[in-house]
């Protein structure tokens, strides 16, 4: 199992440019998260899919659009990447008793 | 809505023990969590526990509920270097729930 894998791992965009994040689960999960984490802030919320076809919007989910393509993948694309989206983006996936959520290792995404 | 309050540093001595403080203002809070993140990594879940419990045991890890004042702490014993790590205590309303809300992170650093 490799668990929740991310890519890339890290970008450069200049303002206005578009790009999605990618994220697969191979745990076969039902709810998957975006989250998005900068220094003093803690973990933010981006958005989630609670299962395949549906996504709800969180904590932070201005300037964003996800895509859950199946059961395994859930995408987030930025339209127009702007310097305040500079940060790093974890994805997760809830196992299926609900108690833990297990994470990729990131995509560090620096915005000029 | 629901907060996660943490200090954000730490730093203890190799050996001694660490005690790692959050407060909680969600009284709906079922499930309480602790994350560990190490440099340049994703998170992952430490312990959690039930809001009917009082304490909870996991080898160096003892995890102290007091649910009337919403506090939770974590006390590493024999805290080791390979500690060093930022921890995030994390609540939900519980297993159906598919949002953590996530306190800021404590860095804990440990001097050997």
């Amino acid at each position: 199992n490799a668990g929740v894998t991310q890519t890339p791992k890290f970008q450069v965009l200049k303002t206005g440019q578009s790009m999605t994040l990618q994220c697969a689960q191979d745990m076969n999960h039902n709810s998957m998260y975006w989250y998005r984490q900068d220094p003093g802030m803690g973990l933010r919320l981006i958005y989630y899919s609670a299962s395949e076809g549906t996504t709800d919007k969180g904590e932070v989910p201005n300037g964003y659009n996800v895509s859950r393509l199946n059961k395994r993948e859930f995408s987030l694309r930025l339209e127009s990447a702007a310097p305040s989206q500079t940060s790093v983006y974890f994805c997760a996936s809830l196992d299926p008793r609900g108690y833990e959520q297990y994470f990729g290792p990131g995509t560090r995404l620096t915005v000029t | 809505g629901e907060d996660v309050e943490q200090s954000l540093f730490l730093s203890v001595r190799e050996g001694d023990s660490s005690v790692i403080n959050c407060t909680y203002t969600d009284s709906s809070s079922t499930y309480l969590y602790w994350y560990k993140q190490e440099p340049g990594a994703g998170l992952q879940l430490l312990t959690y526990i039930f809001s009917n419990m009082d304490m909870k045991q996991d080898q160096r890890l003892t995890v102290l509920l007091n649910k009337k004042d919403k506090h939770l702490s974590l006390r590493i014993a024999d805290t080791q270097t390979g500690d060093s790590a930022i921890y995030f205590c994390a609540e939900s309303e519980g297993a159906g729930s598919y949002q953590l809300t996530f306190g800021k992170g404590t860095k804990l650093s440990v001097i050997p």
